[in-house]
């Protein structure tokens, strides 16, 4: 069965430093989500990326965060200069459509970020 | 604005007994609503979900749930508890229409007991 992958699974960095977190979406589908969790908390939605643009984003998302799809696989979420609350689980997701029918969102293992 | 609640931040069942998880659900017009599943140091497994139709949903690993527009609730059930089905269960919902975007609950925490 298809899987939304995602990498690293876990990294530590010290606070100020940019991140990159890595998504590889399922191979067909157009819609692409970065979700996060802290620890203990609901799960929150940061931004949806359709066709190479933002499509919706949170309050969360503000501009330290950005997304790219730097090719046709990868869709990376990028925190330029991290925060002690940026500690978080990050989920990559995707879905085939964005509007229609419902469309069944699918969530990577997620990355789990530490910032000390 | 469209929200999710989840009552209970934990729910104790035994293995073989129906377990409930309740979910109750705020939203503009028609609701589409889905339950996740999140086993430990894993991410969001699909469940099962509700768009229209038969208001008695069946899901993966045996679970099933019933939407109620009256009482605005999602609860998912089983009718037989598996030990491994002890994980972190979220409820979501999305406005059929606007925004795709679906609101997450906080998360129950099912714990299922030999």
């Amino acid at each position: 069965e298809p899987e939304v992958t995602q990498t690293p699974s876990h990294q530590v960095t010290q606070m100020g430093q940019e991140v990159i977190l890595r998504c590889v979406p399922i191979s067909n589908h157009l819609y692409f989500y970065w979700y996060r969790q802290i620890l203990g908390q609901k799960v929150e939605f940061l931004v949806s990326f359709y066709n190479n643009e933002i499509s919706e984003k949170s309050e969360i998302f503000d501009d330290q965060f950005s997304v790219e799809r730097p090719d046709g696989s990868n869709f990376t979420l990028k925190i330029r200069s991290t925060k002690l609350e940026d500690s978080a689980m990050y989920f990559c997701a995707s879905s085939a459509t964005g509007t229609a029918s419902g469309n069944t969102i699918y969530f990577g293992e997620g990355s789990w970020l530490t910032v000390v | 604005a469209q929200s999710v609640a989840q009552p209970e931040d934990q729910v104790n069942v035994a293995e073989g007994n129906p377990l409930t998880v309740k979910c109750t659900y705020s939203v503009s017009g028609n609701p589409y609503l889905f339950w996740y599943v999140q086993y430990p140091n894993r991410g969001l497994q699909f469940l099962l979900k509700y768009i229209t139709g038969d208001n008695l949903v069946k899901g993966s690993y045996g679970f099933e749930a019933e939407f109620n527009k009256s009482q605005t609730s999602f609860h998912l059930k089983k009718p037989s508890a598996l030990v491994s089905d002890s994980a972190l269960y979220f409820c979501a919902v999305r406005a059929s229409g606007g925004s795709y975007i679906p609101t997450f609950g906080r998360g129950t925490s099912l714990i299922v007991h030999p």
